[in-house]
């Protein structure tokens, strides 16, 4: 079946604008996770969402992050007020109940000039 | 600390030639432990995982890795690696009291020399 998705592949903003970056997990899937991949901080965990459950936010870096999922399925990771720092690859996976293997999607890569 | 460890940086290696990249653990109870592959401009990929049983653990594309408890390690092996190989490795862990955020290493480039 079809893996993770995420949109937009790239993302190219200006410092101070908002962003919203998409996740499409596998269908079943219960547990979605949001992590950034940046070069000074290597791979860092964001946010996990399981089914209803309230998520775990202890991995956003600022109150400029946020991310919501609906329906159990597809989850925004919004940034607002983007700094340079915020540049990073946003990689999103998703993992089955039973299941502790995480399953990557191909990342959105964001750039703030 | 609870930390992973991938002491190499950079690794290069001739095509065909065998390979093994070094993975360290620091927890108190034996974590799940990942190997996901990143070529450029790609997400990340499984390439095995370890959770309880055999210490020698296959996975795809030829990689085989091995956990030894003793050393808290859990190093990634393949007897000839082909120029396809040429990407970044991570290892990662899931600690038994975290139940799901995987904990990376910093990651090992692979270059392959022709």
């Amino acid at each position: 079946g079809a893996g993770v998705s995420q949109s937009p592949s790239n993302k190219v903003t200006e410092k101070g604008k908002d962003v919203e970056l998409r996740c499409d997990p596998i269908s079943g899937h219960t547990a979605l996770y949001w992590y950034r991949q940046s070069l000074g901080q290597g791979l860092e965990f964001l946010i996990y969402f399981q089914g209803n459950s309230a998520p775990d936010k202890s991995g956003l870096p600022s109150d400029r992050f946020s991310a919501e999922r609906t329906g159990g399925s597809v989850s925004t990771l919004t940034i607002q007020r983007t700094q340079q720092e915020d540049s990073a690859v946003y990689l999103c996976a998703s993992s089955s109940l039973l299941s502790e293997t995480q399953y990557f999607g191909p990342g959105t890569r964001l750039l703030v000039l | 600390a609870q930390s992973v460890t991938q002491p190499d940086i950079h690794i290069t290696v001739s095509e065909g030639a065998s390979l093994e990249l070094r993975c360290n653990y620091s927890y108190g109870a034996t974590p799940y432990l990942f190997w996901y592959v990143q070529s450029p401009g790609q997400g990340l990929q499984l390439l095995l995982k370890y959770f309880s049983g055999d210490t020698l653990v296959q996975g795809i594309k030829g990689f085989e890795a091995e956990f030894k408890r003793s050393q808290s390690s859990f190093n990634l092996r393949k007897p000839s690696v082909h120029w396809s190989d040429a990407a970044e490795y991570f290892c990662a862990v899931v600690p038994m009291d975290s139940s799901y955020k995987l904990i990376f290493g910093s990651g090992t480039r692979l270059l392959v020399r022709p």
